[in-house]
């Protein structure tokens, strides 16, 4: 099955810089790439997520590129500020892999320090 | 308004006993999920749902059993064969498999076993 690795598990920056989170995926076939950010007791949102045919998304602050050679894609925050804190997960899917094709990275906490 | 939701927030167990935790969307998708959150390892997928009455297991499915009577429905038992359930429980829903279907997930049950 798939397997997605992401680094690092925790990443501290300064107000205002900006935070990479890589993850990388096993198999090639998978073709869909959604990041979640999860606050402090509540469930996981979507903030943006590629697909296998793009290389680069981008909304406002955020962007995802997807290196489907090297089987990795970078989830990018510029200007980071403190409601940017919290958890953030990559994952990837597999088609064919049924309803559970979508395999979940382990989490970076992201902190933004003031 | 269209959503997940989840109950309740907070569940206390005594051992051996089995606890049913509840998943209820109205955004009329055809698959329900249930994930289990501990820290640092991420999401794993207990069970899942494609349509009504059809459910599958998932990663880690021992010691859980799930029922889907309802299309909006989606309940997990944690049963007293679990032999580690304290734990963060997250429910989501998706339009359907096997597509770029975000998955939408509720706010979360966190159960402690005492």
């Amino acid at each position: 099955g798939e397997n997605v690795e992401q680094h690092p598990s925790t990443l501290s920056v300064q107000e205002g810089d900006s935070a990479v989170i890589k993850c990388t995926y096993s198999d090639s076939a998978s073709n869909y790439f959604p990041w979640y950010k999860q606050e402090l007791g509540k469930g996981p949102q979507l903030i943006i997520d590629i697909r296998s045919n793009v290389g680069e998304k981008k909304d406002q602050r955020i962007a995802v590129t997807l290196n489907k050679t090297a089987k990795h894609f970078s989830l990018h925050i510029t200007e980071t500020q403190p409601e940017d804190s919290a958890v953030y997960f990559c994952a990837a899917l597999f088609p064919g892999g049924g309803a559970d094709g979508l395999t979940f990275g382990k989490g970076t906490h992201l902190i933004i320090q003031p | 308004d269209g959503g997940i939701t989840q109950s309740p927030k907070y569940l206390f167990r005594k051992e051996g006993q089995n606890v049913t935790l509840s998943c209820e969307q109205n955004l009329n998708h055809d698959a329900m999920y249930w994930y289990r959150q501990d820290p640092g390892q991420g999401l794993r997928l207990i069970y899942y749902s494609q349509i009504v009455n059809d459910f599958q297991k998932g990663d880690i499915a021992e010691g859980y059993s799930v029922s889907r009577e309802k299309k909006e429905s989606f309940p997990l038992t944690v049963t007293s064969a679990q032999k580690n359930p304290t734990a963060f429980y997250l429910c989501a829903s998706s339009q359907g498999p096997y597509s770029y279907n975000e998955q939408f997930f509720g706010p979360g049950t966190r159960l402690t076993v005492l």
